[in-house]
């Protein structure tokens, strides 16, 4: 059962554009969501986080909405650039105190067209 | 920087062979984990440890095992690779909810 789901496998932005990237979770103990960054051959990098005592967190291009009710999040990146072309991953949380896992999406392809 | 090291970054096993992959952190981090990336699949846990000696099983745990005998080193083990076993692993160690993670290691089981 997958309880964090990227239902876009790819994405193509034209560069200078708005990129939308979404991700839907089912499991509503979840209270800390991350997107990560990954290029082909390399380990994801960290990219951005959100608590869920929180609705909007911010970092350059970056933006990361997170709307409880609907148990959606989505990753803004504006303006996208060439370098964005990535597959990126979101992933969730329950607080355990230190002994947090994380659970991940299948990734989204995101190419940004010079 | 953390610094997330896995020693192999690409090997080549044949089936029934037992497999080491070691991941070394340089941070002190009490957790560490142990990841496989497959196409359309994402990342799906195999093992994840809290403190040296301590273990717990994640989503896939079956036809691993781990060790971790010091806070800095955690080993994947496979007993008897087999070919549905070739993926790119990703160890990875963890502060405060963040992942970090290493490079990854390529495994093709022939």
């Amino acid at each position: 059962d997958q309880q964090v789901k990227q239902n876009s496998p790819s994405l193509s932005v034209q560069e200078g554009r708005i990129s939308i990237l979404n991700c839907d979770y089912t499991n509503s103990m979840f209270d800390y969501f991350l997107w990560y960054k990954k290029y082909p051959a390399e380990g994801p990098t960290f990219l951005i986080s959100i608590s869920s005592i929180k609705d909007k967190n911010e970092d350059g291009r970056f933006t990361v909405f997170l709307n409880k009710s609907a148990k959606h999040l989505s990753l803004h990146i504006v303006p996208s650039q060439p370098g964005d072309s990535a597959v990126y991953f979101c992933a969730a949380s329950v607080n355990n105190f230190g002994n947090e896992k994380l659970t991940f999406g299948t990734g989204t392809r995101l190419t940004i067209i010079p | 920087d953390v610094k997330v090291t896995q020693s192999s970054r690409y090997l080549v096993k044949r089936t029934g062979e037992k497999v080491f992959l070691e991941c070394v952190q340089d941070m002190d981090h009490e957790n560490m984990f142990w990841y496989r990336q497959d196409p359309g699949l994402g990342l799906r846990l195999i093992y994840f440890s809290y403190d040296v000696k301590m273990k717990e099983k994640g989503d896939i745990p079956e036809g691993y095992s781990v060790s971790r005998e010091k806070k800095e080193r955690f080993s994947l083990i496979l007993e008897s690779a087999s070919t549905n076993q070739t993926s790119m692993y990703l160890c990875a160690s963890s502060y405060l909810n963040t992942i970090y993670f290493g490079e990854g290691s390529w495994l093709t089981v022939v």
